[in-house]
């Protein structure tokens, strides 16, 4: 089934503890990227990739990395998280030559006390 | 991004039609017409896109005003797994916006049975 799984999909954490979220693709497409959900906000994007070693920033990338070693993979790093990451995130990916069609992951809802 | 203007809420009744409007009176001429959905606890997930001519498939239909600012996404027989938040996301899809959506606040539809 194609797909787009991230992990973990809840964790609650403390200020200044690094954290991943990785997210992964089954789908071989070369864009991935990251948004954040907040209420009355919307979704924003964080980072996005256009394929393996090609990262760019997105509206809110204060506070996050990413890196895209492997096509499947686009991991969301937050090195030292702060309440205000408090959020729910989700990763997408999309085929380059399909432009239209996104595929959104389930969500990682995270705190940060 | 071009401003999208959609209703706050709607509701239907379980098996009726629904027609969900959008104006984005600022779109240009590259500008595709997407919708995506996000039913609730999950990501966002793609319905349609059109450019300038109505657009069918299995999930809903896309009907594009003439001078392209506004559309209606049409739901034949709405169901109740239909109830979600429906985004109307005018975007270059092959241009600067790097396969960014940008989401609004959307239409909260709510499906009676």
């Amino acid at each position: 089934e194609a797909q787009v799984t991230q992990n973990p999909r809840y964790l609650i954490t403390v200020t200044g503890k690094k954290l991943t979220v990785t997210c992964s693709q089954n789908m071989n497409h070369e864009y991935m990227s990251w948004y954040r959900q907040d209420p009355g906000l919307g979704l924003r994007q964080i980072y996005y990739s256009m394929n393996v070693e090609v990262t760019d920033k997105g509206d809110v990338p204060e506070g996050y990395k990413v890196s895209r070693k492997e096509k499947r993979n686009f991991p969301l790093i937050l090195e030292s998280p702060s309440p205000n990451q408090t959020s729910l995130y989700f990763c997408a990916s999309r085929n380059s030559g399909k432009r239209y069609e996104q595929y959104f992951g389930p969500g990682t809802r995270l705190t940060v006390t | 991004d071009a401003k999208t203007t959609q209703p706050n809420s709607m509701e239907s009744n379980e098996e009726e039609p629904v027609h969900l409007p959008c104006n984005h009176s600022t779109i240009s001429g590259t500008d595709y017409i997407h919708w995506y959905r996000q039913l609730p606890s999950q990501g966002p997930e793609y319905v349609i896109h059109g450019l300038t001519s109505n657009v069918n498939n299995r999930m809903a239909s896309l009907a594009i005003a003439e001078d392209r600012k506004s559309s209606t996404l049409i739901l034949h027989r709405a169901t109740l797994r239909d109830a979600a938040v429906y985004y109307c996301i005018p975007q270059d899809a092959g241009g600067t916006s790097y396969g960014k959506l940008t989401f609004g606040q959307g239409t909260i539809l709510t499906v009676h049975p």
